[in-house]
């Protein structure tokens, strides 16, 4: 069974940062681009970032540009997201994606003071 | 904005059958498969299609997939309150080098 499981969401002050985790399982991680995608509330889903298969090409919505990275551990099946700079707007659930594989249950982000 | 667009609603008797459109252009549809998800109300999107017609493993044959040109179509056949969901395309963009997401579908069973 395909798993995608987020964690290391939470509440952080605006400016503060945060590193999500995503933990795959059930299919061939390494074989597939991996992307996060977030949803703010009461809104359609957004694309965040995408990375290949062996971390030489990202790309990134331009709202979060220098701001976040993403990278990938093959080996131990495991994507990640490293927000820095948060501002209030990136409030939202966080989810892992695979357009081909599924979603994750998502990981909620509040950025507030 | 959206470069995808679809119809902000579609609804239908149970038993009966709903197509959502979803259209886009040379950039993307034109040039990329098209994946189809399922949002429940309160919970994560689902994945539903795949490659423009493939069902993931798991998803009823009531649900099927296509595209052509620079429009894709996802059709609900049999009906069920079950299916009351907001429904989104999503395919690359080659121009905006970006994942894009189509405007929403909100299916109502009447």
């Amino acid at each position: 069974e395909v798993q995608l499981v987020e964690s290391g969401g939470g509440l952080v002050q605006p400016g503060g940062s945060l590193k999500l985790v995503c933990a795959a399982s059930g299919f061939n991680f390494s074989y597939y681009w991996m992307s996060w995608v977030r949803q703010a509330p009461g809104k359609g889903p957004e694309w965040v970032a995408s990375i290949n298969q062996d971390e030489t090409v990202r790309y990134f919505v331009d709202s979060v540009k220098g701001r976040f990275t993403t990278s990938r551990d093959n080996a131990k099946d495991s994507l990640f997201l490293q927000m820095s700079s948060l501002r209030v707007d990136d409030t939202a659930i966080y989810y892992c994606f695979c357009p081909r594989v599924g979603w994750g249950q998502g990981t909620p982000v509040i950025v507030s003071s | 904005q959206s470069v995808l667009t679809q119809p902000p609603s579609v609804s239908a008797a149970p038993g009966q059958k709903v197509t959502i459109s979803c259209s886009g252009s040379s950039s993307n549809i034109g040039n990329n498969v098209v994946s189809w998800y399922q949002q429940l109300p309160g919970r994560a999107p689902k994945l539903l299609i795949y490659d423009s017609d493939k069902r993931l493993s798991g998803i009823p044959d009531r649900f099927s997939g296509s595209r052509s040109g620079t429009s894709a179509t996802l059709g609900i056949t049999g009906l069920q309150t079950g299916d009351e969901a907001d429904y989104y395309c999503g395919t690359w963009d080659n121009s905006l080098t970006t994942y894009v997401f189509g405007t929403g579908t909100e299916v109502a069973v009447l």
